[in-house]
């Protein structure tokens, strides 16, 4: 689904950098999320925001921060980067109807 | 707390054999259910949610609330069908996803 990007798609860093993963979407709704996607383990909620001035802790947000900039665009940065949050990492939207379109995903590498 | 718990990390069957996909969750309240599914270098989307009660590419997923399970089902499986495939539940918090189950599906 087109409507939902992100960038970059695919990242390399080093332990220590700080990386933003950028979220755009065009579907016109207010909620969106971030999760990471780990062998084994699924899809864990990092962060959520329900608007522009909502921002809430999911499963996982220590190491992690946010920023949502406008209704279509939400951030995720990684402050220092450190190897266990090498992973594939996933933004999604929703309406109040909660089903969740997903971007197609980031793959951070962090060495 | 909100729980999904997928039992099986693979299940191979043959084409044309029926499938289930397995999902027990934990919730005090009134969950929603749902099934995502990610195919080969494509993004997750969704497959179906309980409260729809439809049947998408021969998929049907009933809410047994008795046995908390919300189990994925297809009578006979198509190679298309090899996938991951998640549950994931929501109740007073976003949605909370299982570890998935990886479908292959043998010609």
């Amino acid at each position: 689904d087109a409507d939902v990007t992100q960038t970059p798609r695919n990242r390399i860093t080093k332990t220590g950098k700080r990386i933003m993963l950028e979220c755009s979407q065009t579907k016109g709704h207010d909620r969106m999320y971030w999760y990471r996607q780990d062998p084994g383990l699924g899809l864990r909620l990092i962060y959520y925001s329900f608007d522009v001035k909502d921002i809430n802790k999911g499963e996982i947000s220590d190491g992690y921060s946010v920023s949502r900039q406008a209704q279509a665009k939400f951030s995720l940065s990684l402050e220092s980067a450190i190897p266990n949050q090498t992973a594939l990492y996933f933004c999604a939207t929703s309406d109040f109807g909660d089903t969740q379109y997903f971007g197609p995903g980031t793959r951070l590498t962090v060495l | 707390a909100q729980r999904v718990t997928q039992p099986e990390k693979l299940l191979s069957v043959f084409k044309g054999a029926p499938v289930e996909l397995k999902c027990n969750y934990s919730y005090s309240g009134s969950p929603e259910l749902f099934w995502y599914v990610q195919y080969s270098r494509q993004r997750l989307q969704l497959l179906l949610r309980h409260i729809s009660r439809e049947s998408i590419k021969g998929f049907t997923a009933d809410l047994n609330k008795g046995e908390t399970s919300f189990h994925l089902k297809k009578p006979f499986a198509q190679e298309e069908d090899s996938a991951m495939y998640y549950c994931a539940l929501k109740g007073n918090t976003p949605l909370v996803f299982g570890k998935g189950t990886r479908l292959s599906v043998i010609a």
